[in-house]
């Protein structure tokens, strides 16, 4: 698909097993962050979302870990499925800089049956 | 994809020639958001407005040009395509500016020849 880049990085995991992916962000002034997942021909999709003033914040087989101080991001899926195969990216906001949302190049999950 | 329509999904162009694409929703929010994917980018911000008639320029926005004259529909336009511009294009919309998530359109695939 168009979202895949030539060097991607990718996690390999089995059905049933829980994901971990990464993102390190690039700037502590940051105060809002987002994981989005692109399946192959289709736009982003939000999953979950985290404030600054937050570390852990848990969704539907979802959860956001945020580490401020060596600017860390991690999103856990837990008992990956297949339709979890995707790229999912970060993105953060600066705090004062509006909505203008500053992206990673993203992590290709590859579920294996 | 949120109530958010582009048009058209897929083309192809000649250098040199002008190109708009059109992004609608029927969301009423208030912020919309132009971007473009390549591969070994992340996601990067050509232009976006905050209102009719109100935009302002992201990081990659030099040969192209915004109009937004209705809430729903947000025109981009690339006064003379050149091959750099062949990418993924993808339209967002926000509710609010500070710290608020992005809904994603389909995306359009344009080449430039």
């Amino acid at each position: 698909g168009e979202n895949v880049g030539l060097h991607l990085p990718t996690l390999s995991v089995q059905e049933g097993d829980n994901s971990i992916i990464n993102c390190a962000y690039s700037n502590s002034a940051s105060d809002y962050f987002i994981w989005y997942k692109q399946e192959s021909g289709k736009g982003p999709q939000f999953i979950i979302d985290i404030r600054s003033n937050m570390d852990k914040r848990q969704g539907q087989r979802v959860t956001v870990l945020l580490n401020k101080t060596v600017k860390h991001l991690s999103l856990q899926i837990a008992a990956t499925q297949p339709g979890d195969s995707a790229v999912y990216f970060c993105a953060e906001n600066l705090r004062g800089g509006g909505n203008k949302l500053t992206f990673g190049t993203g992590t290709q999950l590859k579920v294996e049956l | 994809d949120a109530g958010i329509t582009q048009s058209p999904r897929h083309k192809v162009t000649e250098t040199g020639t002008p190109v708009t694409l059109r992004c609608h929703q029927t969301e009423n929010h208030r912020y919309m958001y132009w971007y473009r994917q390549d591969p070994g980018h992340g996601l990067r911000l050509i232009h976006y407005s905050y209102g009719v008639k109100d935009t302002d320029k992201g990081e990659v926005s030099d040969g192209y040009s915004v109009s937004r004259s209705k809430t729903e529909d947000f025109l981009l336009t690339l006064e003379s395509a050149t091959s750099s511009q062949t990418s993924v294009y993808f339209c967002a919309i926000s509710e609010s500016l500070m710290e608020a998530e992005q809904y994603f359109g389909p995306g359009t695939r344009l080449t430039v020849t």
